[in-house]
């Protein structure tokens, strides 16, 4: 099982719609998540970070559910320039510091 | 504008030609990351300085390096570059103001790596 999963997608959804990604981390002891964003063929670029308790930034709406052991990610109102990749971030600093990059879920908006 | 800067932005090599990838920063942060990302994968975690603590991933290959002569500058070399070392490599920076895990990473625009 790998460590941080996402659903590649690709998830293909109109302008206006609202889609919702889920991340699962299998390290219980995981201390902070964040969501990035990449695009086409550039580096990624951090979205926001997920809070125990939830956050919100805009159109977008973070969760971090720990007892399930997964994070989420809410677009609402999609725009034609939301489409990217989004990659789940997991970060731990027990016995080292480690990060974890989900393989990212693949976002198409048309118009 | 404080950023981190690849250079070059396209490298190509030849299998088993060693090649050195170099990164800057103006940020002044003092965490540095390299990170491999092959097509339509995760970036990977390869090793790290908290300031001029190196720390290396225990799966990354010993084929690869780093060094980081001072605050601004980290170098990856590949002494032996397979096939299988052609990706993506990302640079990142942070400053942690706590534990190193809550900050947020600054990537560059990264290199690709071509071997021939």
């Amino acid at each position: 099982r790998k460590e941080v999963e996402q659903d590649p997608g690709p998830f293909n959804v109109p302008e206006g719609a609202t889609v919702a990604f889920n991340c699962t981390y299998s390290n219980s002891a995981s201390q902070s998540f964040f969501w990035y964003r990449q695009d086409c063929r550039k580096e990624p670029k951090l979205l926001m970070s997920v809070y125990s308790s939830g956050n919100e930034d805009g159109r977008f709406t973070a969760q971090l559910n720990r007892a399930s052991q997964y994070i989420s990610l809410l677009i609402r109102d999609s725009k034609l320039s939301d489409s990217a990749t989004y990659l789940c971030v997991v970060n731990t600093n027990t016995g080292g510091f480690k990060t974890i990059f989900g393989a990212g879920t693949r976002l198409f908006v048309k118009a | 504008d404080a950023m981190v800067i690849q250079n070059p932005r396209y490298q190509v090599t030849q299998f088993g030609k060693p090649v050195t990838l170099s990164c800057s920063q103006t940020l002044n942060h003092n965490v540095m990351y390299w990170y491999q990302q092959k097509s339509s994968q995760a970036p990977k975690l390869l090793f790290h300085y908290y300031d001029k603590d190196f720390n290396n991933e225990a799966d990354t290959p010993d084929n690869f390096q780093s060094r980081r002569p001072n605050t601004s500058f980290c170098f990856l070399d590949i002494r032996s570059p397979g096939l299988g070392d052609a990706a993506m490599y990302l640079c990142a920076t942070s400053s942690p103001d706590r534990d190193i895990s809550y900050n947020e990473q600054f990537f560059g625009p990264g290199t690709r790596l071509t071997v021939l």
